[in-house]
């Protein structure tokens, strides 16, 4: 079973461009979230979803979009690309509720130039 | 809002040493308490996890007890292995299901 794939797993881009980042889960989980991780400020909520057709934002949405047309996939928007959101971004899934685990995709690395 | 404290890092261990991650917690309700590990080049899994107060969580020689009392979470293993090498995340969910993550600590240990 594939549970949470991220691709890609690197990428370059230049300031001011944008692109999707992908993420699926075969696992029916309701719920979805990207986050951003930076060394020293540990990984911070940008989106979430809590099932198809609902998203909302977390701590850090600025510069980003979402949507969820279908369980399986969450893809992430950078709609134009700062040097700022270079960073490390992970997707992760889980059921919906308090002790759920959350699983996690191996993360893409992405450069801002 | 909820938030999650971890102690600074980073720690570097001989093999077989004992350790202990300190983890505290603010939160509202009842939160699950987690420990999350990453190790190079990888994303985050579960390492083990307690969904109330005493309850005590355990796996590949890790322990962490809900303490309440003391709003903690602190990680601990008695001998750890040059494999334990990572980052351990510190974790919290609410009934929300969002997860709010310590800043995280790096973990080295040496033959």
């Amino acid at each position: 079973n594939a549970g949470v794939t991220q691709t890609p797993k690197f990428q370059v881009l230049k300031t001011g461009q944008s692109m999707t980042l992908q993420c699926a889960q075969d696992m029916n989980h309701e719920y979805m979230s990207w986050y951003r991780q930076d060394p020293g400020m540990g990984l911070r909520l940008i989106h979430y979803s809590v099932g198809a057709g609902i998203t909302d934002q977390g701590e850090v949405p600025n510069g980003y979009n979402v949507s969820r047309s279908t369980t399986e996939d969450f893809p992430l928007r950078l709609l134009s690309a700062a040097p700022s959101q270079t960073s490390v971004y992970f997707c992760a899934s889980s059921l919906i509720g308090t002790g759920a685990m959350a699983f996690f995709g191996q993360g893409t690395r992405l450069t801002v130039v | 809002g909820n938030s999650v404290t971890q102690m600074e890092g980073p720690v570097t261990l001989s093999e077989e040493a004992f350790l202990t991650i300190n983890c505290t917690y603010t939160a509202t309700g009842y939160p699950s308490l987690f420990w999350y590990v990453q190790y190079p080049g990888e994303g985050l899994q579960l390492l083990l996890k307690a969904t109330k107060a005493d309850d005590k969580g355990s796996n590949k020689g890790f322990e962490a007890t809900y303490r309440k009392e003391t709003t903690s979470f602190h990680l601990e293993k008695g001998s750890v292995q040059v494999s334990d090498s990572a980052v351990y995340f510190c974790a919290l969910t609410g009934a929300n299901s969002k997860l709010t993550f310590g800043k995280g600590i790096t973990l080295s240990v040496r033959p």
